[in-house]
């Protein structure tokens, strides 16, 4: 069990650039959230899966943004024409719903600097 | 008003200090809760993960959930430096997704 694995660490891209994250979860857990964190406040849920399953979005995934986990297994977070508003830590974590367990294992997270 | 309040601190003790964290809620439904640790510019570790009302204790840290008031603590005992750090509440209900409180900064003084 090596954890929550995100990539890149750290993106600078220019406004109106498309970039992309990828997140592997830990191995056998099904459910897989995608948070965003800005300086100084807690993380904010952006959306989460169940195996393949895209559940719930949040009010903040405007339609810039998109998210996948097509075999139910890593997930990508896509976010299109990007704005310097978006420079957040984006985090990803998982959790093991098979067992009944809410606990969620996060990542090292992405940060995203828009110039 | 923020479904979860937490002090943003900073709060500084002394090497081998009791430290108490606090976050208030407003939801009911909550009933998963969560505390993590948040170095700088790392992702957030899980410390404590509590279901409902009660205390449970791992080591130096204790947390606590008093659903009837809507508060949730976590106790640092023989605190270190290497405590120093980002603490965050987190809770949950029917849903998974994480609310999270704004986070204590803390600092452990040599």
């Amino acid at each position: 069990d090596t954890g929550v694995s995100q990539d890149p660490r750290h993106k600078i891209t220019k406004r109106g650039q498309n970039v992309t994250f990828r997140c592997d979860p830990i191995s056998e857990h099904n459910r897989l959230y995608w948070y965003r964190q800005t300086l100084g406040q807690g993380p904010e849920f952006l959306t989460y899966f169940q195996n393949e399953a895209q559940l719930e979005k949040s009010r903040l995934l405007s339609d810039r943004f998109s998210a996948e986990r097509p075999k139910g297994s890593f997930s990508t977070l896509e976010i299109q024409r990007t704005e310097q508003g978006d420079s957040a830590m984006y985090l990803c974590a998982s959790s093991d719903a098979f067992q009944g367990r809410h606990e969620q294992y996060f990542g090292p997270g992405t940060r995203l600097t828009v110039t | 008003q923020k479904e979860v309040e937490q002090d943003p601190g900073p709060l500084s003790v002394p090497e081998g200090a009791i430290v108490s964290l606090n976050c208030t809620y407003s939801n009911s439904a909550f009933q998963y809760f969560m505390w993590y640790r948040q170095y700088s510019r790392k992702g957030p570790e899980l410390l404590m993960y509590t279901y409902s009302s009660g205390n449970k204790e791992d080591g130096r840290f204790t947390a606590q959930v008093d659903k009837s008031s809507k508060y949730i603590s976590l106790f640092i005992r023989d605190s270190q430096p290497s405590d120093s750090a980002t603490y965050l509440c987190a809770m949950s209900g029917a849903t998974n997704k994480l609310i999270f409180g704004t986070g204590t900064l803390l600092a452990v003084q040599p």
